[in-house]
């Protein structure tokens, strides 16, 4: 079975430049997450979805971040305009979801962005 | 608030030594336990896990009790390989919530 699909895996752009990460959760999976992992502030949990529809907002760190959940096998988190301090791995990560709090989540491999 | 305390790294020993990292945690009721492992390069991955007190969690030589009177989850395994050397994350969640607070990790290293 396939497990969660990022894309890029590596992204390099210029400061000031929009970036668009792109996540396919694991089929069936209801519950989808995205996180910011760095050397300075460790794994980061920006925000994440239930049945498409964001819960918790509260990590993403500014106006200049948004994501987005169309349907249930798509997800994107987008920075615009992108700064340096925005350097770090993104992961998504995805869960079945039925409120016990025991699920497992499973994440993909990241998307590794580096702004100029 | 919920939060995860877990020993400071990094950690390294010698291959087939005995490994414990440490792990405590705070929340108002009955979370959930976990331990998660990062290979160089990787995403995450579940290592065990524990749903109730006195539950204990194994998987690849590696065990964890939930232990709810000193709200720990300490990571045991007996004999280390290299092929353990890895970050790990000891998490927590509470029911009803499928968001997980995570420790800040502990790099292990193994030498031969």
């Amino acid at each position: 079975d396939a497990g969660v699909i990022q894309s890029p895996r590596h992204e390099v752009t210029e400061m000031g430049q929009e970036v668009t990460l792109r996540c396919k959760p694991i089929s069936g999976h209801n519950s989808l997450f995205w996180y910011r992992q760095t050397m300075m502030r460790g794994l980061e949990l920006l925000i994440y979805f239930n049945n498409n529809v964001p819960i918790d907002d509260s990590g993403m760190p500014e106006d200049r971040f948004s994501a987005k959940m169309p349907n249930a096998s798509f997800s994107t988190l987008k920075i615009q305009p992108s700064e340096p301090r925005d350097s770090a791995v993104y992961f998504c990560a995805s869960s079945p979801f039925d409120g016990s709090g025991r699920n497992e989540q499973f994440f993909g491999p990241g998307t590794r962005l580096t702004v100029l | 608030g919920n939060s995860v305390t877990q020993m400071e790294g990094p950690v390294t020993l010698s291959e087939e030594a005995f490994l414990t990292i440490n792990c405590t945690y705070t929340a108002t009721g009955y979370p959930s336990l976990f331990w998660y492992v990062q290979y160089p390069g990787e995403g995450l991955q579940l290592l065990l896990k524990a749903t109730k007190a006195d539950d204990k969690g194994s998987n690849k030589g590696f065990e964890a009790t939930y232990r709810k009177e000193t709200t720990s989850f300490h990571l045991e395994k007996g004999s280390v390989q290299v092929s353990d050397s890895a970050v790990y994350f000891c998490a927590l969640s509470d029911p009803g919530n499928e968001k997980l607070t995570f420790g800040t990790g502990t790099r292990l290293t193994i030498i031969p």
